[in-house]
């Protein structure tokens, strides 16, 4: 059982490059999330699907776009990529959006450079 | 504004040697609390979900445990193997998507020595 898989694992981009990750999940979850981790800062949400065909934004939501290509993928696009994008992405998914009983589970993260 | 603490920011075990780690909250009201354990270039693995002052929960060295402003892991006689980073989430009423109302703290180093 893979769980959150999430691609590319790492990646250097130079400024003003953009990208897609890609994550999918087999646990049959209706709710996506796209994180970011940075030292210091905790993990802060930056676009989030409730359900299949809704996309929503989070707390740090500027320079992303994002695609809920079907229920199981969930891609983030970066369309020009700056050196404050450098950070450590992580895709989750949850049975429902969170709630009682509804956990958020994790993929392995995608650590992304900017230079 | 909902904040989610957690302290120390980083603990030196001896192993066997039992401690806690603490996560305070402010929010506009409790819905769920989180830990997590994440390993180095891992995602963060789910550890326990409580929902009320009062509620504990184990496993195996790990006790969670929650009051109305704070929540605490409790680990004993720790191993080497407990050595992780561990994340407390705290998930707020209010909002227009309770998905939206996940607030992370910046987790608790912890290293045991052998």
């Amino acid at each position: 059982n893979a769980g959150v898989t999430q691609t590319p694992k790492f990646q250097v981009l130079k400024t003003g490059q953009s990208m897609t990750l890609q994550c999918a999940q087999d646990m049959n979850h209706n709710s996506m999330y796209w994180y970011r981790q940075d030292p210091g800062m905790g993990l802060r949400l930056i676009y989030y699907s409730a359900s299949e065909g809704t996309t929503d934004k989070g707390e740090v939501p500027n320079g992303y776009n994002v695609s809920r290509l079907n229920k199981r993928e969930f891609s983030l696009r970066l369309e020009s990529a700056a050196p404050s994008q450098t950070s450590v992405y992580f895709c989750a998914s949850s049975p429902q959006g969170v709630g009682s009983g509804n956990t958020i589970y994790f993929g392995e993260g995608s650590w992304l450079t900017v230079v | 504004e909902d904040q989610v603490t957690q302290s120390p920011e980083a603990l030196r075990l001896q192993e066997g040697e039992s401690s806690s780690l603490n996560c305070s909250y402010t929010v506009s009201g409790l819905r769920g609390l989180f830990w997590y354990r994440q390993d180095p270039g891992k995602g963060p693995e789910f550890l326990f979900t409580l929902y009320s002052a009062g509620e504990e929960k184990e496993k195996e060295r790990l006790k969670a445990t929650l009051t109305k402003k704070e929540s605490f892991l409790h680990i004993t006689a720790p191993k080497p193997e407990d050595s992780a980073t561990y994340l407390c989430a705290v998930q707020a009423l209010g909002g227009y998507s309770s998905a939206s109302k996940i607030i992370f703290g910046s987790g608790t180093r912890l290293s045991i020595r052998p």
